[in-house]
């Protein structure tokens, strides 16, 4: 079936820096949305991308269908900004299918 | 105020009850969706619901069942809940069907002893 492979599956950052996460897809998505889970475990919405890139403060998301991967780029990462972060996929049956999330700690 | 509301936060069940779970979306949205999650796996997709009364399997729906009889509300149901469904459901809803963003609600922890 479907697959999402996320990377890194953990990730440590000093305050201040960055890095990406990346998402490849087994075929072709329609969409990707990125969420991160909050202390509360709640699911909060980051992005929601058909094609192209999005920008929103310190976050950077990009999708190409075409080339099955999405990548989430964090740069100036707060204490805040730890938790856990997934992407989904957005299948061709308006399905999503998950990744199994990257678990960020920003360290002060 | 776009809002998706689930009851109960947490719970816990001896194996063989029932159990019901309950979500509620204040943006009328047409689509509903019972997730659960798991330590190390991402969400895995239990029941998708097109509106009232047009429910379709997820990936792993065995063992659920769902009920939509209003737009706004969607159940999640465990006849004779097993120590194996143990898990952290997320209800979620989205716009349309399909190509929207989905909207979570803050997951129902179930502990099935």
């Amino acid at each position: 079936g479907d697959q999402v492979e996320q990377s890194p599956s953990a990730l440590s950052l000093h305050e201040g820096t960055g890095s990406a996460l990346r998402c490849n897809f087994t075929t072709t998505m329609r969409a990707v949305q990125w969420f991160r889970k909050n202390s509360r475990g709640s699911l909060i919405n980051l992005f929601y991308l058909a094609s192209g890139t999005k920008e929103n403060g310190r976050l950077k998301s990009a999708f190409d269908s075409k080339e099955r991967y999405s990548t989430l780029h964090i740069r100036d990462a707060q204490l805040e900004d730890s938790g856990t972060y997934f992407c989904a996929a957005e299948t061709g049956n308006y399905k999503y299918v998950f990744g199994a999330g990257t678990r960020l700690k920003v360290i002060a | 105020d776009m809002k998706v509301t689930q009851m109960p936060r947490y719970l816990i069940k001896r194996m063989g009850e029932n159990v019901l779970l309950e979500c509620g979306q204040d943006m009328s949205h047409e689509t509903m969706y019972w997730y659960r999650q798991d330590p190390g796996l991402g969400l895995q997709l239990i029941y998708i619901s097109y509106d009232v009364d047009s429910n379709s399997e997820g990936d792993i729906p065995k063992g659920y069942r769902v009920s939509r009889k209003k737009r706004e509300h969607f159940s999640l149901i465990l006849d004779s809940a097993k120590t194996n469904q143990t898990s952290v459901y997320f209800c979620a809803s989205s716009f349309g069907q399909g190509g929207n963003t989905l909207y979570f609600g803050e997951g129902s922890r179930l502990i099935v002893v």
